[in-house]
């Protein structure tokens, strides 16, 4: 069945500093690909997505390019901020076979230092 | 610009007490879903709905019951809790965009639920 995989955290960064945070899926058909942030104590927000290989999604100055070579979906950030702590979720969505449900991975946590 | 909005934001039951969390979205999406996070699990799809009237099982729905009697609200229900149904729940509701097709989730800020 579909999956995603993320590294495991926490991600203890000084401010300006460059982030990566790996994801890589495993699915059937073709799914679009999402990156979302969860701030404590509050939902999930949309991050960025790309919904077709080679597509690059960004927002807020992180990025996220679509492998499908090599089935990934890895979260960049040239300069972090003390702001950008958080959790983020790697997910994956085949709206062709599945209702357009979520499947996220484990889930990051960042903590970027002043 | 109330977006999902769930109800109640905490509650603390003791093991076999039963209890509805209400979800309401003011969006018009035709999808709505549940999940649940629990600590390095990230989230699992409990059910979720693809129009009123409509319900399906997801990934783990086993002690729960849901209902779509309306296309604004999702609810769910725990008719006898366990402290295995100890987690955060989270409610969202999802529409394709016109530009992409793509489903993006629109999410609750949560219900934090205790069983003792």
């Amino acid at each position: 069945g579909n999956s995603v995989t993320q590294m495991e955290g926490p991600v203890t960064l000084s401010e300006e500093a460059f982030l990566t945070i790996n994801c890589t899926y495993t699915a059937t058909g073709y799914p679009s690909l999402f990156w979302y942030v969860q701030y404590p104590g509050e939902g999930l927000q949309l991050l960025l997505k790309a919904t077709k290989a080679d597509d690059k999604g960004s927002n807020k100055g992180f990025e996220a390019t679509y492998r499908k070579e090599t089935t990934s979906f890895h979260l960049e950030k040239g300069s972090v901020q003390v702001s950008d702590s958080a959790v983020y979720f790697c997910a994956l969505s085949d709206q062709f076979r599945s209702s357009y449900k979520l499947i996220f991975g484990s889930g990051t946590r960042l903590l970027v230092r002043p | 610009n109330a977006g999902v909005t769930q109800t109640p934001k905490f509650r603390v039951l003791k093991t076999g007490q039963s209890m509805t969390l209400l979800c309401a979205q003011d969006m018009n999406h035709e999808y709505m879903y549940w999940y649940r996070q629990d600590p390095g699990m990230g989230l699992r799809l409990i059910h979720y709905s693809v129009g009123e009237g409509t319900t399906a099982k997801g990934e783990v729905p086993d002690g729960y019951n849901v209902s779509r009697l309306k296309k604004q609200n999702f609810l769910l229900g725990l008719e006898s809790a366990a402290p295995s149904q100890t987690s955060v729940y989270f409610c969202a509701s999802g529409g394709r965009t016109a530009s992409s097709g793509a489903n993006v989730l629109t999410f609750g800020a949560g219900s934090r639920l205790t069983v003792l």
